[in-house]
């Protein structure tokens, strides 16, 4: 079945840059989306990617993704401690109604 | 434009006890989910909605977990009974449910925090 793993925290300084981790199973895969978590918050997406694309860059994110390796990264970049927050990666198949598959979520936290 | 809604925001039950929650889609959204979010892990998705017809519960526990869209707008998920390991966030998300990547973006509500004592 699906599945989809992500490292579990990540720390960094104010201004610099944020790389976040997600390797996924499913071959199918047509679509893999970054969503954010703060805290008492629902997900709020942040960008997407086509399984047929490389790179995606949208303003200071971005989305790189290795369709071999099943790999699946998200940069961000000038990282303020505003972003501190939980982020998910998620894939879904052309197949059926696009049910999404989200990992187990990064810690990321900011330090001023 | 008003985002998906749910309530309550936080629920305390004793084990065995029933509990139901209540979510509001975005105005026109087809689609509508019901995910489970116990701490520590990503969303899994409990049931699906089209319209007021169910696409997939292949995840729902359906010995104590129930979910119902009547007029395709409103839905409502309950447990009944409640036990320790429904103890979650649950979160509704809707999205306009047609052809092409951008009517299938997920929108989702704040959630429902369970616990179960």
């Amino acid at each position: 079945g699906e599945d989809v793993e992500q490292s579990l925290f990540l720390s960094v300084r104010e201004g610099d840059s944020s790389v976040i981790n997600c390797t996924y199973t499913d071959s199918s895969s047509t679509y893999l989306y970054w969503y954010k978590q703060e805290p008492g918050a629902g997900l709020q997406l942040l960008t997407y990617i086509f399984s047929n694309m490389d790179m995606k860059q949208d303003q200071r994110l971005t989305v790189l993704l290795n369709k071999k390796d099943k790999h699946l990264s998200l940069r961000i970049a000038d990282t303020q401690t505003g972003d501190s927050a939980i982020y998910f990666c998620a894939e879904s198949s052309n197949t059926g109604f696009q049910k999404l598959v989200f990992g187990t979520g990064t810690r990321l936290l900011v330090s001023p | 434009e008003a985002g998906v809604a749910q309530s309550p925001r936080y629920k305390i039950i004793e084990k065995r006890q029933s509990v139901a929650f209540w979510c509001n889609p975005i105005s026109g959204h087809a689609t509508l989910y019901w995910y489970q979010q116990i701490l520590g892990q990503g969303p899994k998705l409990l049931i699906q909605f089209q319209n007021n017809g169910v696409v997939d519960d292949s995840q729902l526990p359906k010995d104590r977990f129930s979910a119902e869209r009547l007029k395709g707008v409103d839905s409502t998920l309950k447990i009944q009974p409640a036990k320790l390991e429904d103890s979650a966030v649950y979160l509704c998300a809707s999205s306009l449910g047609t052809a092409g990547l951008k009517s299938n973006e997920q929108f989702f509500g704040p959630g429902t925090r369970l616990t179960v004592l």
